[in-house]
């Protein structure tokens, strides 16, 4: 039992260039979320995803878009990285709405 | 809307001392309280959550939080601080069916020998 995985763990990008952050949970939850973390300001949600098939957005969404492929995996793409997006990215899962979330070990991206 | 302040940014106890880190919230109903420990380079663990009930909680690794209504807040507490407890600490509130929860701005604590 894995929990909540995400790769890559650390990505550098050029501005301008896209890319796709993965997540996968085996808890069969049905919430998942992506979350950024930025020093002092906590973790705010970027997206988040009630069930399969259905998306929405968070505090800040401007920049990325998600996909909820299936119940176990919930992908976040940045399609024209810029350097604000330069963060540690979170994606978390949880049971129902409401319930304690758990969290995956975490995306280190820079932008350049 | 839901908000969360952490007064304390930067905490240092020594081994063995007491430790309460200050958590205090803004929602207009009963909310669901969480606090998060996250150790350098990884994701973040659950220490304990309040939902309802009694209003100090349990948690794991020794933790306990006492939920005060009167004052808003969500205190975490441990009297013996062991120095693996060093990290970054977040509380966070969430509404009992709202997907998002709000986080704090976190506090770190260190550990003296």
């Amino acid at each position: 039992n894995a929990g909540v995985t995400q790769t890559p763990k650390f990505q550098v990008l050029k501005t301008g260039q896209s890319m796709t952050l993965q997540c996968a949970q085996d808890m069969n939850h049905n919430s998942m979320y992506w979350y950024r973390q930025d020093p002092g300001m906590g973790l705010r949600l970027i997206y988040y995803s009630a069930s399969e098939g259905t998306t929405d957005k968070g505090e800040v969404p401007n920049g990325y878009n998600v996909s909820r492929l299936n119940k176990r995996e919930f992908s976040l793409r940045l399609e024209s990285a810029a350097p604000s997006q330069t963060s540690v990215y979170f994606c978390a899962s949880s049971e129902k709405a409401g319930g304690w979330k758990y969290f995956g070990p975490g995306t280190r991206l820079t932008v350049t | 809307a839901q908000s969360v302040t952490q007064p304390d940014i930067h905490i240092t106890v020594s081994e063995g001392a007491s430790l309460e880190l200050r958590c205090n919230y803004s929602y207009g109903a009963t909310p669901y309280l969480f606090w998060y420990v996250q150790s350098p380079g990884q994701g973040l663990q659950l220490l304990l959550k309040y939902f309802s009930g009694d209003t100090l909680v349990q948690g794991i690794k020794g933790f306990e939080a006492e939920f005060k209504r009167s004052q808003s807040s969500f205190n975490l507490r441990k009297p013996s601080v062991h120095w693996s407890d060093a990290a970054e600490y977040f509380c966070a509130v969430g509404a009992p069916e709202g997907q998002n929860f709000v986080f704090g701005p976190g506090t770190r604590l260190s550990v003296l020998p």
